[in-house]
Parts: structure tokens; C-alpha cells; sequence
């Protein structure tokens, strides 16, 4: 079945930086954007940005950009999302989307099971 | 930055009509997409372009637009719908996507 498998929780001092990874199975992974949204704690779900994985084409939100790198691993069919300069505003759970369509923008199915990231 | 704007929050009786709306300058040239969230679970689709339901969501859910605002409506809410609602759409690039503030469904 179509599935998206993240990478275990993480620490992390403030300053630092952290990869989560996103390991897709079941569909082509080449064919669908991989998008990441995250919910701190008490907070409402925010989106990050996306990646097309054929093209390795990006898209920031304006509140991550220059901070995240999103990036992708053809041959093990795995997204990776990199947050840079964390400071405790960062603890979240991160989690990957499939896209279904590009024409369809907000259509997200699956979704990984999220990534808690702790800054402290 | 483009907002879609939800009310913070919606109480409502076991069995009567939740609407739960969303507002954004681009809703007329974008569907909203809605997503039910659950302390500790995934988000899960409820209603896409606009006003579809997904396979395996309650045909209580259903979705509208006017305008503006994107509404959903939850009719005969059970107790298991108690939950956070967020709205998603893209801005006028489509580059860009943005979830509304969220709101919180009470069940009373």
C-alpha cells in the first residue's frame, strides 16, 4: 500500500540543525510532490513548503526561507527536509504529504505518521 | 503573506449541525481542501475541491463555497468528531499553500 515512512524523534541544542527523512513505498516516487507541514505544540498546522521529486524543484514558505532545504534520494525513494538555526520555536511534529496531483494543490494523501522534534 | 481566516472555535450539541467556515481572498480561484486533526493523530482529508468527500469519510461531512468563505458542515455531529478542522488552499500563484488558524469543535 502507499505509505510514508518518517525518520524517530529528535533532540536538538539550540543552533543546531536537523534532517528528517521521509521514505515513500507503494507508488512511483518520482511522480508526486512531496510536501511538509508541521504542528508545534498548541499550535494550529503550518506548511513548510514542497519539492517535486523528478526535478528536485522547490517551494519555501516565506517564514522558512532560508532556513529549511527540502531534497530527495532517487534511488532509495526518500525525502529528506533539513531545519537550520532551530531555537525552541522549532519543537514540532514535522510531517511529510504526498501530493495527489499538481493541479490539485492541497491534496494530501498519504501522510507520514510525523516526526517529533524537541529544541533544547 | 495570504491568511485564511477559521474561527477559533465551534460548540455544538451531540446530533445538531456544526458549520465550521473559511475565509481567503483567493477561495473563489482555489479550492480549499479540509482536514480533521486529532490529538496525537495524523491529519486526515475530509472534503476536497471545495465541497467532495474522500471514501470512508461520514456522508455527514460536506463541504460549500460562496464567494470568499468555504464552509464545512457537519451534520448530526457525533461524539467522535470532536476535533481540530483546518482549511488548506494555495495563494493566487499556486505556488504557495496555507492553512487557515484552525478550529476547535466542541461536542457538548
Amino acid at each position: 500500500q502507499v505509505q510514508l515512512v518518517q525518520s524517530g524523534a529528535e533532540v536538538k541544542k539550540p543552533g543546531a540543525s536537523v534532517r528528517v527523512s521521509c521514505k515513500a513505498s507503494g507508488y512511483n516516487f518520482a511522480n508526486y510532490d512531496i510536501n511538509w507541514v508541521r504542528q508545534a505544540t498548541g499550535h494550529g498546522l503550518e506548511w513548510m513548503g514542497w519539492m517535486n521529486p523528478n526535478s528536485g524543484y522547490t517551494d519555501y514558505a516565506q517564514k522558512f526561507q532560508g532556513r529549511v532545504t527540502m531534497t530527495r534520494d532517487i534511488s532509495t525513494d526518500t525525502a529528506y527536509m533539513e531545519l537550520s538555526s532551530l531555537t525552541s520555536e522549532d519543537t514540532a511534529v514535522y510531517y511529510c504529504a504526498r501530493e495527489i496531483s499538481a493541479n490539485d494543490r492541497g491534496w494530501f494523501d498519504p501522510w507520514g505518521q510525523g516526526t517529533l522534534v524537541t529544541v533544547s | 503573506s495570504y491568511e485564511l481566516t477559521q474561527p477559533p472555535s465551534v460548540s455544538v450539541s451531540l446530533g445538531q449541525m456544526a458549520r465550521i467556515t473559511c475565509s481567503g481572498d483567493t477561495l473563489p480561484k482555489q479550492y480549499a481542501y479540509w482536514y480533521q486533526k486529532k490529538p496525537g493523530q495524523v491529519p486526515v482529508l475530509v472534503i476536497y475541491k471545495d465541497n467532495e468527500r474522500p471514501s470512508g469519510i461520514p456522508e455527514r461531512f460536506s463541504g460549500s463555497s460562496s464567494g470568499t468563505t468555504v464552509t464545512l458542515t457537519i451534520s448530526g455531529v457525533q461524539a467522535e468528531d470532536e476535533a481540530d478542522y483546518y482549511c488548506l488552499s494555495a495563494d493566487q500563484s499556486r505556488a504557495f499553500l496555507v492553512f487557515g488558524g484552525g478550529t476547535k469543535l466542541t461536542v457538548l
